[in-house]
């Protein structure tokens, strides 16, 4: 079967650094994106791994080792508005994304 | 970027009616579109695989019969909820691949439907 793992909430404090983690079983890989979402609004997309390594994008990165099934999302000098759910999903061979249940991530003052 | 679009953003209705929401690629060509639902604090889950000019593949569960699916072109996908009750009370989402990514997955979101069931 396909699974994706990833922590169902996370509490941070403003400023400070997080890593959401996300493990994934699928049938094919190609690439793993990492999307935020705020409460009632649509996915926004943050990354894209499909190679080993770390991507780096201004406050946020996104780190994939494929042979362990593995990937993170790093968030830094975090800040109020980073407060949202935050979905890890799969790209299989049919064009279409497997996705975790996300993790909502909270940050407090 | 690609943009998708998605109207209407909100829409209260009787138990009972028909419902159609509609799926825009604004600049850009999506031979394949994708719609979700979401209910609240929970991930999206697919419905079904919209695909331009033919018939929609849908996950297993989905009734084909209550949510029609139509992509009659390659910038609109339609996804009819038919004889809506309460419990199809959800956030409906749609994406769109666009083709010149090539083998990128990426999917780019519309803003999302507020379906309301009365």
């Amino acid at each position: 079967g396909q699974n994706i793992d990833q922590p169902t909430e996370m509490t941070a404090t403003e400023g400070a650094i997080v890593q959401i983690n996300c493990t994934y079983q699928t049938s094919g890989f190609n690439g793993l994106f990492w999307y935020q979402q705020h409460a009632g609004e649509a996915p926004t997309f943050l990354s894209y791994n499909v190679l080993d390594g770390l991507e780096e994008k201004g406050r946020f990165s996104s780190f994939l080792s494929r042979s362990k099934g593995y990937s993170y999302l790093l968030l830094k000098e975090l800040q109020m508005k980073d407060s949202a759910s935050y979905l890890c999903a799969v790209g299989d061979s049919n064009y279409q994304l497997i996705w975790g249940a996300g993790t909502k991530l909270i940050i407090k003052p | 970027g690609a943009v998708v679009s998605q109207h209407p953003s909100r829409v209260i209705c009787k138990s009972g009616t028909s419902v159609k929401i509609e799926c825009r690629s604004l600049d850009f060509q999506a031979t394949t579109m994708f719609w979700y639902r979401q209910f609240p604090k929970q991930s999206l889950m697919l419905m079904a695989t919209s695909n331009e000019g033919s018939k929609a593949t849908y996950e297993q569960g989905v009734e084909k019969d209550k949510f029609l699916i139509n992509h009659a072109s390659l910038t609109l996908s339609t996804l009819t909820v038919t004889s809506a009750h309460p419990e199809d009370s959800s956030f409906y989402i749609c994406s769109a691949r666009d083709p010149r990514q090539g083998d990128h997955n990426e999917q780019f979101f519309g803003p999302g439907t507020r379906l309301t069931v009365l």
